[in-house]
């Protein structure tokens, strides 16, 4: 167990559809990082979050979107939802936002667009 | 951040030693290498890192050349639950840095 915690583990919904992940990072950790997985795909980074600041952007696509709370928790929100919008959504935490950092990773959510 | 290399595929045979090589040629001097694993369909999962000397801990050792060009991680009794794909990552120590994963190396135990 990482510490880090992904809800839900799995969502089923239709296209045109909006969902949102939530993350709840290790205690202690003041960085948040989402990552998408397709199929048979590598990770693809998309968005970093320190400290309830944007750190890093990857290739995340305009339809969705994240914030980090004071809290420290994060949401991936995905709107208009495609097909090929279903993947595993990996969340991850670091203490620190510097890459130098070792990261550790949630469970993920399974998302399925149908 | 620095290109690392690693081969596609490899197997190894339980309980045996596995050595997945990795170069990072382009590694400078403050840049950790750090060995993660991903089981099927399961959060990525730490392993190691490491700077300069040799690294070892309840999972793996890691072996980092003189040169810092390239490392190898061992898992000495390789097991079933072994099996993943290995990734070696370089992120460099930039806040604008993003950890970014690569193909890794899919290693297969074999009974």
């Amino acid at each position: 167990d990482s510490g880090v915690t992904q809800t839900p583990k799995h969502l089923i919904t239709a296209t045109g559809q909006r969902v949102t992940l939530r993350c709840s990072p290790r205690s202690g950790d003041l960085s948040v990082y989402w990552y998408q997985q397709s199929l048979d795909q590598g990770l693809q980074f998309l968005i970093q979050y320190y400290n309830g600041e944007e750190r890093a952007k990857g290739n995340i696509l305009e339809r969705f979107s994240a914030q980090q709370f004071p809290d420290l928790h994060s949401e991936l929100n995905l709107s208009s939802l495609e097909l090929g919008d279903s993947a595993l959504y990996f969340c991850a935490s670091s203490v620190g936002g510097d890459s130098g950092n070792t990261i550790y990773f949630g469970e993920g959510s399974w998302l399925t667009v149908v | 951040d620095a290109k690392t290399t690693q081969p596609p595929s490899m197997d190894c045979a339980e309980g045996r030693a596995a050595n997945l090589p990795c170069n990072h040629s382009t590694i400078s001097g403050n840049e950790y290498v750090y060995w993660y694993r991903q089981i099927h369909s399961q959060g990525p999962q730490y392993i190691i890192h490491g700077l300069k000397n040799n690294e070892t801990n309840e999972m793996a050792s890691l072996i980092i050349t003189e040169d810092r060009k390239s490392s190898t991680l061992i898992l000495p009794h390789a097991t079933l639950r072994d099996t993943a794909v290995y990734y070696c990552i370089v992120p460099g120590y930039s806040s604008a840095s993003k950890i970014i994963f690569g193909s890794g190396t899919r290693l297969s135990i074999r009974p």
